[in-house]
């Protein structure tokens, strides 16, 4: 199957500080990718869909200028959660869309934002 | 409101026992997947069914896509310590473009 590799998968930061994680589709090309949000013991909740070369699609209720998605590249998009507070603490995944189907989503390792 | 409605929410069952996970919608789907997540790492695909009635076996689980595409299930035979996890299925509505994620079913196999 495709790779998708993210990057860091554990950080902890001060409040008021911002965050960047990276996404990186290793063997193939992303033109669309997607980063998650999970609580602890629940499912993921898609927070915005990263489009190649314009500007991210957010699901409701989630702050675009709280979380900034960049997908400057068709390996590459990036998720800044600015002005971090404790509430952002959480598990971020990101997938991208690749393989034999478009519909079939490969997923990065995630990354434990810790906010102190 | 979740679109995608899994049940049951927990199981923990003994080792050698067999399981069925239900993922319920009212929309249809082009295509539904089924993913495995550990603690700590990212959802790890599993199936995905495209056809309605299609059934896709692999090793001890079996997935069905319901005739309507409207829904999926997981029956897992002769469980075992190794199946425990996170079970997600998930279904692209072709017009949004986009994953979205049932609700999890956090399944527990006791040896």
């Amino acid at each position: 199957g495709a790779v998708v590799s993210q990057h860091p998968s554990r950080v902890i930061c001060k409040s008021g500080t911002s965050v960047k994680i990276e996404c990186r589709s290793l063997d193939f090309q992303a033109t669309t990718m997607f980063w998650y949000r999970q609580f602890p013991k629940k499912s993921l909740m898609l927070m915005a869909t990263s489009n190649e070369g314009s500007k991210a699609t957010y699901e409701q209720g989630v702050e675009k200028d709280k979380f900034l998605i960049n997908h400057a590249s068709l390996t590459l998009s990036t998720l800044t959660v600015t002005s971090a507070h404790p509430e952002d603490s959480s598990f971020y995944i990101c997938s991208a869309n690749g393989g034999q189907r478009d519909t079939e989503a490969f997923f990065g390792q995630g990354t434990r934002l810790t906010v102190v | 409101t979740q679109l995608l409605e899994q049940s049951p929410q927990f199981l923990s069952i003994q080792e050698g026992e067999n399981l069925t996970v239900y993922c319920n919608s009212s929309s249809v789907f082009s295509s539904l997947q089924w993913y495995r997540q550990e603690p700590g790492e990212g959802p790890v695909l599993l199936v995905t069914v495209v056809t309605g009635g299609e059934v896709k076996k692999l090793k001890r689980l079996t997935f069905q896509f319901g005739d309507a595409r409207k829904d999926s299930s997981l029956h897992i035979t002769a469980a075992q310590p190794g199946d425990t996890g996170l079970y997600l299925c998930a279904g692209d509505r072709s017009s949004a473009s986009k994953i979205i994620f049932g609700s999890g079913t956090r399944l527990s196999i006791r040896p």
